[in-house]
């Protein structure tokens, strides 16, 4: 099975908002409201930001923001601080498996 | 505080095999499904294999036959066997809690290279 399809890139400048988008199909984005959102910095190990689609875990500030469309999910990201530069990644159960998108690099201009 | 740590990465020739373990503290281990999760050079992240609470196993197709999770409660220990390994199996693996793709908590990594 596919990786879940990301776009490569995006970018915003600081106080700006930026949305990431995340397709999927109807047998794992479509199918299942287990949608997630990790923030990664080069080096270090994956950051859950977001949870059941659009829950935020303790910690994470409310300007990260999940929803679901269909076979879409998109992370959105308001108020672009410069350490919010980094990979960002979603994720999908599958049924019996597991589905990671391919990582947008998120750039603060 | 919650706190994972893998172990037992390094450089293997393709064909051989390594295991590696993540050393869980700060939570009632039992209690909670757990993954491995790798990371090529470069590129982005890829599920491995999840253990359930009561120890079902799931593992992506790539690495079904080859590879075995396994967990030690009274230890508070995840283990992943790795076997008849590749040059594409290269990568940082990385150890998290939780259950269907939904990960809270993640260890540093441990990198295996393989590589003759």
């Amino acid at each position: 099975q596919s990786a879940l399809t990301q776009p490569p890139s995006a970018s915003g400048s600081p106080g700006q908002s930026v949305t990431i988008s995340c397709t999927g199909t109807s047998s794992d984005v479509g199918g299942y409201d287990y949608v997630s959102w990790y923030q990664q910095h080069p080096g270090k190990a994956p950051k859950l930001m977001i949870y059941g689609v659009n829950k935020r875990p303790s910690g994470v500030p409310d300007r990260f923001a999940g929803s679901k469309s269909g076979n879409t999910a998109s992370l959105t990201v308001s108020g672009l601080q410069a350490e919010d530069e980094a990979d960002y990644y979603c994720s999908s159960h599958a049924g019996s498996k597991n589905l990671f998108g391919g990582g947008t690099k998120l750039t603060v201009l | 505080e919650v706190q994972l740590l893998e172990s037992g990465g390094g450089l293997v020739q393709p064909g051989g095999s390594l295991r590696l373990s993540c050393a869980a503290s700060g939570f009632t281990f039992s209690n909670w499904a757990m993954a491995w999760v790798r990371q090529a050079p470069g590129e982005g992240l890829e599920w491995v294999s999840s253990i359930s609470e009561s120890g079902s196993p799931y593992y992506i197709d790539s690495v079904k036959g080859r590879f075995t999770i396994s967990r030690d409660n009274s230890k508070n220990t995840l283990h992943l066997q790795l076997n008849s390994l590749r040059a594409e199996d290269t990568a940082v693996y990385y150890c998290a809690r939780g259950l269907r793709g939904e990960y809270d908590y993640w260890g540093p990594g441990t990198l295996v290279t393989v590589s003759s």
